[in-house]
């Protein structure tokens, strides 16, 4: 079992509609990260957080420390949102990433 | 642009043959990361730096990998006798400080051995 397990691994949504993506987690953490990588590799840095709740644009990153889980919200979804949405979590001074979920957002 | 560099973005070679990739931090991050990902996944972690330190090297890291930052500035990361299953996308991230701090990473070397 990963350490670090994502859902769903693959969405496809249509221009407007909510989305959420999970991450579940197994180890100690002192912070973890939501990243956006597009085709090509390059990877984005979207929230670090420890608690609580984060919100960037149409972006929103909660996290519940007590159950090992957080989840990405976009609001509002566009075609250009279409990339790979990737935890990752700090354990020591190391991240554990999690495969990835694929998102595909048409018009 | 003052983001993470890294080269060359793609390395074609053939198996047995040694390479070896750049990142160039930005400037006043102390941390420097590798991480390997391969189609599919999650990057996976390689090894980091502290500094000029190594501080952890991953399992993944045969004795063909090895990794430095001899001034705490820039790092290289070489492959010898490259084998078709070191094929992967090596990304290299830095940061300013300890663990939980925001990571910044280059756009990726990507290897192929043929």
């Amino acid at each position: 079992k990963n350490e670090v397990e994502q859902s769903p691994q693959n969405l496809t949504a249509q221009e407007g509609e909510f989305i959420t993506i999970n991450c579940s987690y197994s180890v100690g953490i002192s912070a973890l990260h939501w990243l956006q990588q597009h085709p090509g590799g390059g990877i984005v840095s979207l929230f670090m957080l420890s608690s609580g709740k984060k919100k960037h644009g149409r972006l929103i990153a909660t996290i519940n420390i007590q159950e090992k889980h957080s989840s990405l919200h976009i609001t509002a979804s566009h075609p250009r949102d279409s990339a790979v949405y990737i935890c990752a979590v700090h354990n020591t001074d190391k991240l554990i990433f999690g495969t990835g979920t694929r998102l595909q957002v048409f018009p | 642009d003052t983001g993470v560099s890294q080269n060359p973005r793609h390395k074609i070679t053939k198996r047995g043959q040694n390479v070896t990739f750049r990142c160039d931090p930005i400037s006043e991050h102390n941390r420097l990361y590798w991480y390997r990902q391969t189609l599919g996944q999650g990057p996976e972690f390689l090894t980091y730096f502290q500094n000029e330190a190594q501080l952890e090297k991953s399992r993944l890291l045969s004795d063909r990998f090895s990794a430095e930052r001899p001034k705490g500035s820039f790092s290289t990361l070489e492959i010898q006798r490259t084998e078709q299953g070191d094929s992967a996308m090596y990304l290299c991230a830095s940061s300013f400080g300890g663990s939980g701090e925001k990571l910044f990473f280059g756009s990726g070397t990507q290897l192929s051995v043929l």
